[in-house]
């Protein structure tokens, strides 16, 4: 096990609902990266962050904002949910020099 | 942007027979993950490789990293059942704080 856990497992919301998901990352990292895998495709970047600041973000919208806490666990936030938010997001602890990138088991989120 | 093709999509293999998948980025890559996810599981780390021309073994499992740090491939000697589940690359550009995974090729291994 990589010691990175996220809650919940699986989720169920509403189209136009608000999700917050929650990630502890590994002890001794400080950095961590969130991705969303839709089914059958590779996880695609969101954001990372560093010492509780937005260290870079990939292509999606504003919609999508993150919080890291001092303890470097940190949250994913996305509001006014679409069916296509319908992905398993991933959260991963490294250290900024982005080597071994450690990932939870994910949070399945189905918005019907 | 950066974009990481990986083929092919599926393979399936007898149990015993060799596979590779093979991963090609748009751009020059600072250096390149490989990662394996199971069946409902999540990506878990293989190997990174940095050096151009780089070649890694892990008993059955060979990667390489091209002389112009733009390709990658991860080959499977003898696969076994335990083989199973999709491979994925994942590049790192210049600005080292992203990972640009490729789609992944679903490996069945047949026993």
């Amino acid at each position: 096990e990589t010691g990175v856990t996220q809650s919940p497992t699986h989720l169920i919301k509403t189209r136009g609902q608000q999700v917050t998901l929650r990630c502890s990352s590994q002890s001794g990292h400080n950095t961590v990266s969130w991705y969303q895998q839709a089914l059958g495709q590779g996880p695609q970047f969101i954001f990372q962050y560093y010492r509780e600041e937005e260290n870079g973000r990939g292509n999606f919208p504003p919609r999508f904002s993150g919080l890291q806490f001092p303890n470097y666990s940190s949250e994913l936030n996305v509001n006014a949910l679409e069916l296509d938010d319908s992905a398993l997001y991933l959260c991963a602890s490294s250290h900024l020099t982005n080597t071994e990138a450690f990932f939870g088991q994910g949070t399945r989120l189905t918005v019907v | 942007g950066q974009q990481v093709m990986q083929i092919p999509q599926y393979q399936h293999v007898q149990e015993g027979e060799d596979f590779t998948t093979y991963c090609n980025s748009s751009t020059t890559l600072s250096n390149i993950q490989w990662y394996k996810q199971r069946p409902g599981g999540h990506p878990v780390f293989l190997i990174q490789l940095v050096k151009s021309g780089e070649v890694k073994k892990q008993k059955r499992l060979t990667f390489q990293f091209g002389e112009a740090k733009k390709n990658s491939s991860l080959h499977i000697t003898a696969t076994q059942t335990t083989d199973v589940g999709t491979y994925f690359c994942a590049g790192s550009g210049g600005s080292n704080y992203k990972l640009t995974f490729g789609k992944g090729t679903l490996l069945t291994v047949n026993p």
